[in-house]
């Protein structure tokens, strides 16, 4: 189980716009920066969005990120063949002590 | 900016020691937290643990009794020592970097994974 909940698939065609969830805690997304991955089929994750709704360089802005108390989004706009693979969001957690937590991952189908 | 490259046994026997090294090249491992992170066959990402390049580090609660990372700031290495392995313990195993001084930024920078199988 994951700390952070995540529908499991999610899927749109060419030129919509998809968004996926993000569901924790006070002590994770509702108090801490969220993050999410983008991870290609047999790769390392690449960071995607960073605090909250910040883009690293050469990550196209069809990619967005947002939060609201507990819960963040990614929404993908313009939506491409390249796009499919799988979505993680993450946190830092400060409950126990300082680690961090991800979401249980999103399958995006671009059908 | 940094790359990482994992390295380490592919298989290991059950009750065994887990252990692998990740090598940072293209930079200095100082003012840096190195993570370990796991993702098994089919499964999530898991986040096994830091270190800091002074040595401090902190664990997941759910793996801290058996895991141990470690610096070696002379080679540019950190690595990860897990204890008493079992069959849940299959999985790719990442290195990863979050730059100190830009925190905010996240683990940026992530190995490439290597794979490994606990299996007799």
């Amino acid at each position: 189980q994951s700390v952070l909940t995540q529908p499991p698939s999610a899927s749109g065609t060419p030129g919509q716009r998809v968004t996926i969830s993000c569901s924790g805690s006070s002590s994770n997304i509702g108090s801490n920066y969220v993050y999410w991955y983008q991870q290609l089929p047999g790769t390392a994750p690449k960071l995607l969005i960073y605090r909250n709704n910040q883009r690293p360089s050469g990550v196209p802005d069809r990619f967005s990120g947002s939060k609201s108390g507990t819960s963040a989004s990614l929404a993908i706009s313009g939506l491409r063949s390249e796009d499919e693979a799988d979505y993680y969001c993450a946190a830092w957690d400060d409950s126990l002590s300082v680690y961090w937590v991800f979401g249980g991952g999103t399958k995006l189908t671009v059908l | 900016q940094v790359q990482l490259q994992e390295s380490g046994p592919g298989l290991v026997k059950p009750s065994e020691t887990l252990s692998l090294t990740c090598t940072v090249s293209g930079g200095s491992i100082s003012s840096y937290y190195w993570s370990w992170i796991r993702q098994p066959p089919g499964k999530g990402l898991e986040w096994i643990g830091y270190i800091y390049y002074s040595g401090s580090t902190n664990y997941n609660p759910s793996l801290k009794s058996r895991v141990t990372i470690s610096v070696d700031t002379s080679k540019n290495q950190f690595s990860l020592k897990l204890s008493s392995v079992t069959a849940a313990d299959t999985a790719v195993y990442y290195c990863a970097s979050q730059d100190a001084n830009y925190y905010y930024y996240g683990m940026d920078v992530w190995g490439q994974g290597t794979t490994v199988t606990v299996s007799s």
